[in-house]
């Protein structure tokens, strides 16, 4: 079972409208919760980055929340545009000392579509 | 600063053959990680080596294999190629073993007719 599990699968949004996008997850205890955006056929890039400690994080019109207590995570865009059209993806990374990066849990990621 | 770099950008192969594919990490990262993304799907880790070492290895057949070179670049080898390798392979960098931002390159997208 994933334990890492988002929401929606797909989301189509008009440009300049806001949208959330939600992560729940099982890992537990997890060292950090990192948001990737990934264009179709290219590699993901960092958006942002969370401790269990952090509530929210932002990175311009990226906003992540996160919830340890009920293990949720979302990420927050704000007037979106076209270039935002991509798939993201959240990933929880579990803390057990010297967790190497193979113990990373990837969600199936949220496929967002930004409309003019 | 380059980010991290892979070749090729994309391949078709034909069912049995073999394949590498080539990860050039940030300079000054001593640490690769690879990952098969199947589309539709997250990354799935297969390798991760530091210092030229094997610190991980994800669930995949031993079809599979990687090393690193001594300039901390990587090559991972699929042999016996079937139609479920097809999928795009990223490579990751970060600085230490464990540490560190993790840096994606563009991926290698293989297909497998």
């Amino acid at each position: 079972k994933n334990q890492v599990e988002q929401s929606p699968q797909s989301l189509i949004i008009l440009e300049g409208k806001n949208c959330t996008l939600q992560c729940n997850y099982t890992v537990s205890p997890f060292s950090n919760l990192r948001w990737y955006k990934q264009d179709t056929g290219r590699g993901p890039v960092s958006l942002t980055i969370m401790t269990f400690s952090e509530n929210t994080k932002s990175n311009g019109r990226y906003t992540a929340t996160l919830d340890a207590d009920t293990k949720q995570s979302s990420l927050h865009i704000t007037a979106s545009q076209l270039s935002d059209s991509a798939s993201y993806i959240c990933v929880v990374r579990p803390n057990r000392g010297g967790t190497s990066y193979g113990k990373l849990t990837f969600g199936q990621g949220t496929i967002l579509t930004v409309h003019p | 600063d380059a980010g991290v770099t892979q070749s090729p950008t994309h391949l078709i192969k034909t069912r049995g053959q073999h394949v590498t594919l080539r990860c050039s990490p940030i300079s000054g990262h001593k640490s690769v990680s690879w990952y098969q993304q199947v589309l539709g799907q997250g990354p799935q880790f297969i390798f991760q080596y530091y210092e030229k070492e094997e610190r991980g290895r994800g669930n995949f057949p031993d079809r599979f294999s990687a090393r690193q070179f001594p300039n901390y670049s990587s090559e991972l080898n699929v042999n016996a190629l079937l139609l479920g390798d097809s999928a795009l392979y990223l490579c990751a960098s970060s600085q230490g073993q464990n540490t560190g931002e993790l840096f994606f390159g563009e991926g290698s997208r293989l297909t497998v007719l």
